[in-house]
C-alpha cells in the first residue's frame, strides 16, 4: 500500500490565484482530514470527511473547500489564495476500528502565497 | 471549546528519561493521543488513551487521568533518532471526526 499521498509537495502561488490540493489513499479508510500546520501552532483542523458525500467544517474551514465524491480521494481548494495561506497542508485518514485518534499522515504540501 | 497545553521544548541527554505533560481542556472527551514529527517530515501516530492508566509501547509510555484533565508521553532510554516534536491531541465525544492538537514539543536529545 502507499498509504496517504499528497500532491504537489511545494507550491507558490500568487495572491487571487486558486488552486486544489489532491490527497489519496488506499487502505479503504473511511474517514479523512485536512489540516494546517503553522510554525508554533501544531495543526489546525480545516475539513473532515467520515465517508463518501459527507464533509464537515473543522477549525479553519474559510477560505477552503472539499468534496469527497470517492472513498480514495479527498482534494482540498483554495478558493482565492491569500498570504495567510502560507502553511503546510497535511492530510490524514483513519478507519473506524481504529478511532478518530489514530490518524495515517500524507507527507504534506509545502504552499507559499505571495 | 477545548485547549491544550504541554511545553514548548524539552531538552535531556542519550539513555535519559523524558516526561512531555499536557493538560486539557474540552467540553467532551473521547480520548488523548500522541504523535511524533521529525523536523520536515509528517506526524506519526505513537499511542492513545481512552481510559485512565499508563499504556506502554516498548521505549515509549503514555498516561492519562481524566479526573485531572492531565497526560505525558515518557520517553525512556533515550536516542538521537528520538529528536522530534511531540504532540497531544484530544477528540470529543459528541464530534467523531474531529482532533484538535496541541502546539507540541519539542524534544533536544544531546550526546
Amino acid at each position: 500500500n502507499a498509504g496517504v499521498t499528497q500532491t504537489p509537495k511545494f507550491q507558490v502561488l500568487k495572491t487571487g490565484q486558486s488552486m486544489t490540493l489532491q490527497c489519496a489513499q488506499d487502505m479503504n479508510h473511511e474517514y479523512m482530514s485536512w489540516y494546517r500546520q503553522d510554525p508554533g501552532m501544531g495543526l489546525r483542523l480545516i475539513h473532515y470527511s467520515v465517508g463518501a458525500g459527507i464533509t464537515d467544517q473543522g477549525e479553519v474551514p474559510n477560505g477552503y473547500n472539499v468534496s469527497r465524491s470517492t472513498t480514495e480521494d479527498f482534494p482540498l481548494r483554495l478558493l482565492s489564495a491569500a498570504p495567510s495561506q502560507t502553511s503546510v497542508y497535511f492530510c490524514a485518514s483513519s478507519r473506524p476500528g481504529q478511532g478518530v485518534h489514530e490518524q495515517y499522515f500524507g507527507p504534506g504540501t509545502r504552499l507559499t502565497v505571495t | 471549546g477545548q485547549s491544550l497545553e504541554q511545553p514548548s521544548e524539552v531538552t535531556a541527554v542519550e539513555g535519559a528519561i523524558v516526561q512531555i505533560n499536557c493538560t486539557y481542556q474540552t467540553s467532551g472527551f473521547y480520548g488523548l493521543s500522541w504523535y511524533q514529527q521529525h523536523d520536515g517530515g509528517a506526524p506519526t501516530f505513537l499511542s492513545y488513551n481512552a481510559l485512565d492508566g499508563l499504556e506502554e509501547t516498548g521505549r515509549f509510555s503514555s498516561f492519562l487521568s481524566r479526573s485531572d484533565s492531565y497526560g505525558y508521553l515518557l520517553l525512556q532510554e533515550l536516542q538521537m533518532k528520538d529528536s522530534a516534536s511531540y504532540f497531544c491531541a484530544v477528540g470529543p465525544e459528541d464530534s467523531w471526526g474531529k482532533l484538535q492538537f496541541g502546539a507540541g514539543t519539542q524534544v533536544v536529545v544531546t550526546p
